[in-house]
């Protein structure tokens, strides 16, 4: 089993809708855990961190299960401006090092 | 701009050349990091330092590669004698030292391309 596993989408959506994205982990172990957003040639950029059962930033929803080790993320209301690539990454328990990032989730919001 | 930088920001070189990369983190980020990203994937961890000591390396850093971080302050990554599957995305990121995991911020990007 990958560390981190993602669909990778394309996930084509109309303006307005709600969407969501799943990523499962294989540690166990692991804590907490990132939503990156990446856009197209660009850097990674932290989005939301998630460090208990989850959390909330406007139209964007974090949530952990870590009975099933996955952690979904919701955008409602989608806009033009979050089509993207969303990382779901877990950082390495212990010291702190890496950080293992999916495969990403590409989400394009139409018109 | 008081972000991570990074230099230059695009790299073509002929198969079997050297390269070096360097990475400016945000001043008093005492956690250096170094990434990969191919198309269609997410980045994958290359190397880490705290202060100047390298703590940690993927083995993905092969033979080839070598980085440094000399005054605990900006680091260069070198490839030497490139190889088409070098192309790539090579991301420098920085953290705090303030808990066990806090949060990495990107810089832009040297992106690779080995002919």
């Amino acid at each position: 089993r990958k560390e981190v596993e993602q669909d990778p989408g394309p996930f084509n959506v109309p303006e307005g809708a709600t969407v969501a994205f799943n990523c499962t982990y294989s540690n166990s172990a692991s804590q907490s855990f990132f939503w990156y957003r990446q856009d197209c040639r660009k850097e990674p950029k932290l989005l939301m961190s998630v460090y208990s059962s989850g959390n909330e930033d406007g139209r964007f929803t974090a949530q952990l299960n870590r009975a099933s080790q996955y952690i979904s993320l919701l955008i409602r209301d989608s806009k033009l401006s979050d089509s993207a690539t969303y990382l779901c990454v877990v950082p390495n328990t212990g010291t702190a090092s890496k950080l293992t990032f999916g495969t990403g989730t590409r989400l394009q919001v139409t018109l | 701009d008081t972000g991570v930088s990074q230099n230059p920001r695009h790299k073509i070189t002929k198969r079997g050349q050297n390269v070096t990369f360097r990475c400016d983190p945000i001043s008093e980020h005492n956690r250096l990091y170094w990434y990969r990203q191919t198309l269609g994937q997410g980045p994958e961890f290359l190397t880490y330092f705290q202060n100047e000591a390298q703590l940690e390396k993927s083995r993905l850093l092969s033979d080839r590669f070598s980085a440094e971080r000399p005054k605990g302050s900006f680091s260069t990554l070198e490839i030497q004698r490139t190889e088409q599957g070098d192309s790539a995305m090579y991301l420098c990121a920085s953290s705090p030292t303030r808990g066990v995991q806090e949060t990495q911020y990107f810089g832009p990007g040297t992106r690779l391309l080995v002919l």
